[in-house]
C-alpha cells in the first residue's frame, strides 16, 4: 500500500518570499507523483506531475517540484509567492499498476502581505 | 470543452436518509473515480468505474455504491446516512484508452458536492 506524508499542515509566508512545501511517500512499487491545489470552495486543480523523465518538473503558476527517488520525496517550490497562491496544496501518488490516487493530508499555504 | 461537472453543489440530509450525487466526466474521458474529502483532510478514494463496472474500491462500507452509464456519467449513492458522511464528495475523470502516458495517468476533478448530514 502507498502512503503520503505532508509534514507541514500550515505554512505562512510573506508575499514575494520563496516557499517549499514538503511531500514524502512510501511505496513498494513505482509511483507517479502529483501536486494538486484547492482554492476555497473549489475542487482540485492539477499543478504539476512526475510521470517519467527529468526529475525536475515545472507546473502552472510558477511552481516546480523535484522527484528524489532515494529520499522518496517530491517537494513543491516557488521562488516568489503571491497573495493569490493562498490555498490548500495536496501531494498525491498513484502506483503505476493501479488507477486510484492516494492523497496526503494537505498543506495550507497562507501568503501574507 | 466542459470539464468535470457535478451536481448538486450542496445538499442537506438527515441521518438515515439516502442520497445520490451525479458526475459528468470531461469530454473524451471514460473513467470516473469518486473521493470523499472530510473537513481538513485530503481526499479518500471511494471507488472507480470503467465500462459501467466498479473496477477498484477503497475502504468504504457497502452503504456507498455507484453506477456508470453508457455515456460515461456516474452516480454515487449513499444509504443510511451517518453524521460522519458529511464531507465534500469529489468526482474525477480520466481516460484508460489512448497510448500517451499522460492520457492514462492524470485525473481531472470537479468542484464537488458538499453533503451535510444533520
Amino acid at each position: 500500500a502507498q502512503s503520503v506524508t505532508q509534514l507541514d499542515s500550515q505554512v505562512p509566508v510573506f508575499e514575494e518570499a520563496p516557499v517549499e512545501l514538503r511531500c514524502n511517500y512510501s511505496s513498494s512499487v513505482s509511483v507517479y507523483l502529483f501536486w494538486y491545489v484547492q482554492y476555497p470552495n473549489q475542487g482540485l486543480q492539477l499543478l504539476l506531475k512526475y510521470l517519467s523523465g527529468s526529475t525536475l518538473v515545472k507546473g502552472i503558476n510558477g511552481f516546480e517540484a523535484e522527484f528524489n527517488k532515494s529520499q522518496t520525496s517530491f517537494h513543491l517550490r516557488k521562488p516568489s509567492v503571491h497573495i493569490s497562491d493562498t490555498a490548500e496544496y495536496f501531494c498525491a501518488v498513484r502506483p503505476n499498476y493501479g488507477q486510484n490516487f492516494v492523497f496526503g493530508p494537505g498543506t495550507r499555504l497562507s501568503v501574507l502581505p | 470543452d466542459a470539464g468535470v461537472t457535478q451536481s448538486p453543489t450542496h445538499l442537506i440530509k438527515t441521518r438515515g436518509q439516502q442520497v445520490t450525487l451525479r458526475c459528468s466526466p470531461k469530454s473524451g474521458h471514460d473513467t470516473v473515480s469518486w473521493y470523499q474529502q472530510a473537513l481538513g483532510q485530503g481526499p479518500q478514494f471511494i471507488f472507480q468505474y470503467y465500462e459501467e463496472e466498479e473496477r477498484q474500491r477503497g475502504n468504504f462500507p457497502d452503504r456507498f455504491s455507484g453506477h456508470q452509464f453508457p455515456n460515461y456519467s456516474s452516480e454515487l449513492n449513499v444509504n443510511a446516512l451517518l453524521l460522519g458522511d458529511s464531507a465534500l464528495y469529489l468526482c474525477a475523470s480520466s481516460s484508460r484508452t489512448g497510448r500517451a502516458i499522460e492520457t492514462k495517468n492524470i485525473q481531472y476533478f470537479g468542484a464537488g458536492t458538499r453533503l451535510s448530514v444533520l
